[in-house]
């Protein structure tokens, strides 16, 4: 069985400064996927970054990078020069060994202040 | 299509009715996922899709529910004699294959009255 977990149901950042998301995971898989979607009020589910476990380098994509710490089964997301419209609910999740389903955290909703 | 799409995007239906809800997965995309989403919470896997074939049904709360996927793209889920539990985002979501990232449709939101 296969565990996301969120500690931070929500978090402020000041506009422009950098925060950091937490996502650990629990998984007896070797081989397995992390994931980080966006949730704006909107209710869309946007793909932001992924990582794979056997990946030797940290993803980034645009603003976004992932801090994956394998020995500590983390995988926290980290947001670059926020912006009003990161505002949301940022989601975590894994793929296992299958490489099908998608395992959810409970979600930490962020809120930028200008 | 250029990107997921589900109908009808909302639905209010009694308890007892049956409803059956619709995703057009993107069109090159294999494998096609159901979630269900509570409000306030992360999206439960319900079951997916290899083109036709159904592989995993284990999230599906009952057997009150199924989905069908007869044609390889298209899919329904369809949920029987309704309860109010059943009030959830539907979410579904399409992908190359195993091991792609998953994109998600709009959802649909049932309420159960």
């Amino acid at each position: 069985a296969q565990k996301i977990t969120q500690t931070q149901p929500g978090m402020f950042v000041q506009e422009k400064e950098a925060v950091t998301l937490d996502c650990t995971y629990d998984t007896s898989d070797q081989s397995y996927g992390l994931f980080w979607y966006k949730q704006p009020s909107s209710g869309e589910m946007i793909f932001l970054i992924y990582q794979g476990s056997y990946d030797e380098q940290n993803a980034t994509e645009g603003r976004y990078s992932l801090n994956f710490q394998k020995a500590r089964k983390s995988a926290n997301l980290v947001i670059s020069a926020s912006q009003l419209g990161d505002s949301a609910m940022y989601f975590c999740a894994m793929a296992g060994n299958a490489g099908n389903m998608l395992t959810f955290g409970g979600g930490t909703r962020l809120m930028v202040k200008p | 299509g250029a990107g997921v799409s589900q109908s009808p995007r909302y639905k209010v239906t009694k308890r007892g009715q049956d409803v059956t809800l619709r995703c057009d997965p993107i069109s090159s995309h294999a494998t096609l996922y159901w979630y269900q989403q509570a409000l306030g919470q992360g999206p439960e896997f319900l079951t997916y899709f290899n083109y036709e074939a159904q592989p995993d049904k284990s999230g599906l709360p009952s057997d009150r529910f199924s989905a069908e996927r007869p044609e390889g793209s298209i899919s329904t889920l369809t949920i029987q004699r309704t309860e109010q539990r059943d009030s959830a985002m539907y979410r579904c979501a399409s992908s190359l294959g195993s091991w792609s990232t998953q994109y998600f449709g709009p959802g649909t939101r049932l309420l159960v009255l």
